[in-house]
């Protein structure tokens, strides 16, 4: 059964600081694997897309890595922003019948 | 960057009415366009995927008489809610596919919140 969950539901960091956020997957076949941000009451915001022979990929303040053969990726934001307190969804596209299979995401807030 | 516009940004009906939502791709055509119900802190909810000139394609449990879909051109799709109930009140997301490839950036509207009394 295609399925992508991520850990943790939710998150609390203090503004600047770091923190990473994991997305563990089971879909096949795997096409590419995404992350989106979405702030509340808005559609969500593309902040990377990753292909199976990419092993890590930058947006400004968020790297996004995979590991395509453990079937793990993860999302580090860097020197947080109280602006990053939002929701961080993992999709991974299954490309056989061009299904996107949405992870439940991690909410994260950034207090000052 | 690719724009996606959503209409409305919310709406109240009442119960037994039909509310209508536009999704539009502003800068690039998009032959594929799905449409997601979103409640309170849950993921989306792909409701059905519509593709330009043809049917929707629905998700098993959405009923298609209820969600009516229209891929009218490249550019629009729209999503009529049938006879709505309040249990149909949630957050409903399209988003466009641009016609580059299956790697190409999933964009999307920001939603409408429909809250039916």
């Amino acid at each position: 059964k295609n399925q992508v969950e991520q850990s943790p539901q939710s998150l609390i960091i203090l503004e600047g600081k770091n923190c990473t956020l994991q997305c563990n997957y089971t879909v096949s076949p795997f096409s590419n694997l995404r992350w989106y941000k979405q702030d509340t009451g808005r559609g969500p915001v593309s902040l990377t897309i990753m292909t199976f022979s990419e092993n890590t990929k930058s947006n400004g303040r968020y790297t996004a890595t995979l590991d395509a053969d453990t079937k793990q990726s993860s999302l580090h934001i860097t020197a947080s922003q109280l602006s990053d307190s939002a929701s961080y969804i993992c999709v991974v596209y299954a490309g056989n019948n061009r299904k996107l299979i949405w992870g439940l995401g991690t909410s994260l807030a950034v207090n000052p | 960057g690719a724009v996606v516009s959503q209409h409305p940004s919310w709406v109240i009906c009442k119960s037994g009415t039909s509310v209508k939502i536009e999704c539009r791709s502003l800068d690039f055509q998009a032959t594929t366009m799905f449409w997601y119900r979103q409640f309170p802190k849950q993921s989306l909810m792909l409701m059905a995927t519509s593709n330009e000139g043809s049917k929707a394609t629905y998700e098993q449990g959405v009923e298609k008489d209820k969600f009516l879909i229209n891929h009218a051109s490249l550019t629009l799709s729209t999503l009529t809610v049938t006879s709505a109930h309040p249990e149909d009140s949630s957050f409903y997301i399209c988003s466009a596919l641009p016609a580059t490839g299956d790697n190409s950036p999933l964009h999307f509207g920001n939603g409408t919140r429909l809250t039916v009394t």
